[in-house]
């Protein structure tokens, strides 16, 4: 099995709702993130869990909060969202722990996204 | 801050012609070039992974190349289909295993 999955495939709310974005994996792998793609632009990271920790936060608006309650499962929990962060929100991970391997030797997975948009 | 930059930005081209898209890059330390597919509304799938020793990697009708002394790589696809329609994203890691995307090149071809 090498998928990553992701729930909800797409996701409406308002800017005073509070929703979560699931990920999920069974590889085995260590490593998971989260990252945001708007219309025609490269995605961006987000998030980095190594290990079940947070490794990296690329300076991202607390109103994002990620979760990672096991080594298979990814959360990113939405509050008081803008319009602006109306997005794909795509989950990645890799077998090794964030920094264990020799940079470049662990192949990120992609999930297939959450659409996000926020009214 | 390192810059990754695809042309074209978009591209059609008919149903069984051979094409080449084109992906720079300002970092000189990377450890690897990667190629993805994206279509409309999708997640990423990897198609090559070139490693910084190496200069080309093969799939089936897929070819990439990578010159890190000039800072490119190209994605040549043979007897292009129109199921190749989708964008393609150039990445490379940098520190860690980050990965730094590339504008995309949309490409379509038509029947």
């Amino acid at each position: 099995d090498t998928e990553v999955t992701q729930t909800p495939k797409h996701l409406v709310m308002g800017m005073t709702n509070k929703k979560s974005l699931k990920c999920e994996q069974h590889m085995g792998h260590r490593a998971m993130y989260w990252y945001k793609q708007k219309a025609k632009k490269p995605p961006e990271l987000m998030f980095v869990y190594s290990y079940e920790k947070l490794s990296i936060n690329e300076s991202v608006p607390s109103r994002f909060s990620p979760e990672c309650p096991n080594s298979s499962l990814l959360n990113l929990h939405l509050h008081a969202l803008q319009p602006e962060d109306s997005a794909l929100y795509l989950c990645a991970s890799s077998q090794e722990g964030y920094g264990f391997r020799p940079p470049g030797m662990d192949t990120q997975y992609f999930g297939p996204g959450t659409r996000l948009t926020v009214l | 801050k390192q810059e990754v930059t695809q042309i074209p930005a978009a591209l059609s081209v008919p149903e069984g012609e051979n094409l080449v898209l084109n992906c720079s890059f300002t970092d000189s330390a990377i450890y690897n070039l990667q190629w993805f597919r994206q279509d409309p509304g999708k997640g990423l799938t990897s198609l090559l992974l070139i490693q910084s020793s190496q200069r080309e990697q093969t799939s089936g009708r897929l070819n990439a190349s990578l010159d890190k002394s000039s800072g490119r790589s190209t994605l040549y696809i043979a007897a292009s289909q129109p199921g190749d329609s989708a964008t393609y994203l150039c990445a490379h890691t940098g520190g860690g295993n980050k990965l730094t995307f590339g504008t995309g090149t949309q490409l379509k071809v038509e029947l």
